[in-house]
């Protein structure tokens, strides 16, 4: 067990660039979280999965963002014509049988 | 999901004990308390739970109080590596779904 990675660790772009961050969660866990996090605030729940299946959607994520877990396994989030607002630290938690969540350690989102 | 204050930040001397706060009045029977922390460009990391009973675990202890409105993590004896922001969160019994994280206690430890 290696833990929730993600990848890469810093991205820095300039706006109106499109960005896709990956995140392993911990095999066999079959819930997969995405939240945000901004300077000085807590993470904020983005979007949800259980196995394959997108469960819930935050109003945070605008149709700017798109997340998807095709096998079940890894996830992706992409960002679509990214704006300065976008910049952020984005988490990738995972739960297997019990309700602790484990977090990776983020990616963080730098927009010029 | 309920809410609950937390002081914004606290301090506490090195190899002493920390209490750390958490109110939470709007708790309701099936809520339980969780604690999570996030170390410096870390994720969060969880922490210790509980319902009603006093807990204890290699990282800390959680001191509910009896009319559970209220909840105390402790840190038995601080190190420099226990600074951090500490999340206190309520969260439904059999619900796995997303955790609602406040702005949390920043802990400075002085050495």
């Amino acid at each position: 067990d290696t833990g929730v990675s993600q990848d890469p660790r810093h991205k820095i772009t300039k706006r109106g660039q499109n960005v896709t961050f990956r995140c392993d969660p911990i095999s066999e866990h079959n819930r997969l979280y995405w939240y945000r996090q901004t300077l000085g605030q807590g993470p904020e729940f983005l979007t949800y999965f259980q196995n394959e299946a997108q469960l819930e959607k935050s109003r945070l994520l605008s149709d700017r963002f798109s997340a998807e877990r095709p096998k079940g396994s890894f996830s992706t989030l992409e960002i679509q014509r990214t704006e300065q607002g976008d910049s952020a630290m984005y988490l990738c938690a995972s739960t297997g049988l019990l309700d602790t969540q484990y977090f990776g350690p983020g990616t963080r989102l730098t927009v010029l | 999901d309920a809410k609950t204050t937390q002081p914004n930040s606290m301090e506490s001397n090195e190899e002493e004990p920390v209490h750390l706060p958490c109110n939470h009045s709007t708790i309701s029977g099936t809520d339980y308390i969780h604690w999570y922390r996030q170390l410096p460009s870390q994720g969060p990391e969880y922490v210790i739970h509980g319902l009603t009973s006093n807990v204890n675990n290699r990282m800390a202890s959680l001191a509910i109080a009896e009319d559970r409105k209220s909840s105390t993590l402790i840190l038995h004896r601080a190190t420099l590596r226990d600074a951090a922001v500490y999340y206190c969160i309520l969260r439904p019994v059999n619900r796995d779904d997303k955790i609602i994280f406040g702005k949390g206690t920043r802990l400075h430890i002085l050495p």
